[in-house]
């Protein structure tokens, strides 16, 4: 049972903006979204994470629309090396519940 | 810079053999966790030790064992490697951040 929909695939051009989407609608209120990225023969890596207000870090900006029930991981000037399996996920952040990867999306940065 | 390394990057090993997979992580992290991954089946959750000697299954634990004699240090054990045990095998540690992990490389392991 998803917490999280995500497209299987999307394609960017190089130095232009990529906007990842991830659909969250049974999100509750004290579940926070979080993304990570695997780049091919690589582990994940932690991008970003956010409860409700945007975020950016030097990595990534995340919006979350006020709903909470999508939000938009944008890579303002995305880089061939940007291409990745991106994983949005939704979890609780205290307790002991673990990260689930679902199947991720992946982004491919055309030159 | 955290840095989760792991000992062999490929591995292949014969069916019914003992494996050790071990994972180092050198920023005093206490909580440390062992993945595989695999096609379809994204990561999945085996073992994972939140101190030293203690341990928590997973989701998939059958099959495998860990050991946690020192902070820094998680083991992954496979008793008896079996084919259906050959796969991408991820080590974590998490940071400062309620779900920041720091991953290693992986090990890419095959059974024959």
């Amino acid at each position: 049972d998803a917490k999280t929909t995500q497209p299987t695939s999307m394609d960017c051009a190089e130095g232009r903006a990529a906007n990842l989407p991830c659909n969250h609608s049974t999100i509750s209120g004290n579940e926070y979204v979080y993304w990570y990225r695997q780049i091919h023969s690589q582990g994940p890596q932690y991008i970003i994470h956010g409860l409700k207000n945007n975020e950016t870090n030097e990595m990534a900006s995340l919006i979350i629309t006020e709903d909470r029930k999508s939000s938009t991981l944008i890579l303002p000037h995305a880089t061939l090396r940007d291409t990745a399996v991106y994983y949005c996920i939704v979890i609780n952040q205290g307790g002991s519940e673990k990260l689930v990867f679902g199947k991720g999306m992946k982004l491919t940065v055309n030159p | 810079d955290v840095k989760v390394t792991q000992s062999s990057r490929y591995l292949v090993k014969r069916t019914g053999e003992k494996v050790f997979l071990e994972c180092v992580q050198d920023m005093d992290h206490e909580n440390m966790f062992w993945y595989r991954q695999d096609p379809g089946l994204g990561l999945r959750l085996i073992y994972f030790s939140y101190d030293v000697k203690m341990k928590e299954k997973g989701d998939i634990p059958e099959g495998y064992s860990v050991s946690r004699e020192k902070k820094e240090r998680f083991s992954l054990i496979l008793e008896s490697a079996s084919t259906n045990q050959t796969s991408m095998y991820l080590c974590a540690s998490l940071g400062i951040l309620p779900h920041e992990q720091f991953f290693g490389p992986g090990t890419r392991l095959t059974v024959l």
